[in-house]
């Protein structure tokens, strides 16, 4: 079945270095990416989408590409603050639900 | 605009005690509604998902229940809580097709004791 794999954290970064979280989904057909984010004590919130191949979705200088050819969809962000400190979700679409990967935990320090 | 309540916000239960949690959705009509839930360190977990009143769909089997009895109402119950139901519990809800973005409510945190 469809299903979405990111990388384990804890991700730890000292703040202005450069971010990655690899996301890498299997999938029939063509589902739409996203990356949501959850800050501590919240509910999730949508950080980024793309819903076709080699869209790009970006938002607050985050930005992830949709790679068909190798089936990922990277977080990346040039350069973290604390305030990103939190939980990022890749997730995929599927008939009428989304499917999650298991989150990676960003800690930034200053 | 629309807006998504969660209540209680927190809840300290011994096990085998009954449960509630309610969710509602404001400033829409005919969401999808879903109930996840996210064990500490752990991801997101479908627990349920309704396409509309009374339709639910159940991800995994578990002493949960899940109800909608109106159009921007769902209800997360059980009977007797297991000390494995504690957690985060997150409502969301999608208008239209999932493509769409999903909206999460801010969650209830269960405690089983």
């Amino acid at each position: 079945g469809d299903s979405v794999t990111q990388m384990e954290g804890p991700v730890t970064l000292s703040e202005e270095a450069f971010l990655t979280i690899n996301c890498t989904y299997t999938a029939t057909g063509y589902p739409s990416l996203f990356w949501y984010v959850q800050y501590p004590g919240e509910g999730l919130q949508l950080l980024l989408k793309a819903t076709k191949a080699d869209d790009k979705g970006s938002n607050k200088g985050f930005e992830a590409t949709y790679r068909k050819e190798t089936t990922s969809f990277h977080l990346e962000k040039g350069s973290v603050q604390v305030s990103d400190s939190a939980v990022y979700f890749c997730a995929l679409t599927h008939t009428d639900k989304l499917i999650f990967g298991t989150g990676t935990r960003l800690q930034v320090f200053p | 605009s629309q807006t998504i309540h969660q209540w209680p916000a927190t809840l300290v239960q011994p096990v085998g005690s009954p449960l509630s949690l309610e969710c509602t959705v404001e400033g829409t009509s005919n969401p999808n509604l879903y109930w996840y839930r996210q064990a500490a360190g752990r991801g997101l977990q479908l627990l349920f998902y309704s396409v509309g009143i009374g339709q639910i769909s159940s991800e995994v089997p578990q002493n949960l229940s899940a109800s909608r009895p109106q159009d921007r109402q769902f209800i997360l119950s059980s009977k007797k809580l297991l000390l494995s139901d504690s957690g985060f519990y997150l409502c969301a809800w999608i208008q239209g097709s999932s493509y769409n973005e999903q909206f999460f409510g801010p969650g209830t945190r269960l405690t089983v004791l």
